[in-house]
C-alpha cells in the first residue's frame, strides 16, 4: 500500500500558486519524497524530489515539514496545462527503486 | 519521454491469446520497469530490471513475463490473456543518476 496520504481532487486559478499536500507520516529516514505528474493518461512526468531540504527547480519547490511527516508541491503560477494527477511517493533510493503509487490528487486548474 | 519508445500503443486480445508489449530504450537505463494501471488507479509495479540478464517481480507479475537479452529492449509478454489484464501499461526506465524515472507514452490493452 502507498505510505502516503494525499487529497482525491483540488481546483486552482489560473497564473495563482497551487499548493498540493501530502501526509507521510510514517516515512522512514533514509526515505525520499518523490512528485510525479500524469496529463491525461500520458506516462507519469517527473517533477521534484527531495529528502529533509526544501527544494527548488524549473517545475516547482518542494517544501517538506522539519519532522518530515508531510510535504507541499508548489506551482508557483499554475497554467491551465498544469491540469493532471499529482502523486506523492516515498521511496528509498536504492538498486531496486520501487515507487509505490496511490491514487493521487487530480488538481484542475481552472481560467 | 527521455527515449522511452513502446508498441503496440492499441491492442485488443481475445482471452486465452498471447502477445508482447515491446518497450526499447536509447538512454543506457540500466533499470527498467513495467507498470500497469487501471482506470482512477495508481500505477502497479509488474517487473522490473536492474541490467541486461536480470530480472525480478513486482507486486502484480502473475500472468506476465519479461526478458532482458540487451540493455535497450525489455518486453512484456502475457502468455494467456485474461479480461483482468485490461489495462494500460507503461515502460519505464531510471536514468543512471538514479533521480528520475522516464515513461514511455503507454499501452491500452484490451481483453474480450
Amino acid at each position: 500500500d502507498a505510505k502516503t496520504t494525499q487529497p482525491t481532487s483540488m481546483d486552482c486559478a489560473e497564473g495563482r500558486a497551487a499548493n498540493l499536500p501530502c501526509n507521510h507520516s510514517t516515512i522512514s529516514g533514509n526515505e525520499y519524497v518523490y512528485w510525479y505528474r500524469q496529463i491525461h493518461s500520458q506516462g507519469p512526468q517527473y517533477i521534484i524530489h527531495g529528502l529533509k531540504n526544501n527544494e527548488t527547480n524549473e517545475m516547482a519547490s518542494l517544501i517538506i515539514t522539519e519532522d518530515r511527516k508531510s510535504s507541499t508541491l508548489i506551482l508557483p503560477h499554475a497554467t491551465l496545462r498544469d491540469t493532471a494527477v499529482y502523486y506523492c511517493i516515498v521511496s528509498i533510493m536504492d538498486s531496486n527503486y520501487q515507487l509505490i503509487w496511490g491514487a493521487g490528487t487530480k488538481l484542475i486548474i481552472k481560467p | 519521454n527521455a527515449g522511452v519508445t513502446q508498441t503496440p500503443k492499441f491492442r485488443i486480445l481475445k482471452i486465452g491469446q498471447s502477445m508482447t508489449l515491446q518497450c526499447t530504450q536509447d538512454m543506457n537505463h540500466n533499470y527498467m520497469y513495467w507498470y500497469r494501471q487501471d482506470p482512477g488507479m495508481g500505477l502497479k509495479l509488474i517487473y522490473y530490471s536492474v541490467g541486461a540478464g536480470i530480472t525480478d517481480k513486482g507486486e502484480v507479475p502473475n500472468g506476465y513475463n519479461v526478458s532482458r537479452s540487451t540493455t535497450e529492449d525489455f518486453p512484456l509478454r502475457l502468455e494467456l490473456a485474461a479480461p483482468s489484464q485490461t489495462s494500460v501499461y507503461f515502460c519505464a526506465g531510471r536514468d543512471p543518476s538514479g533521480n528520475t524515472i522516464y515513461f514511455g507514452e503507454g499501452s491500452w490493452l484490451t481483453v474480450v
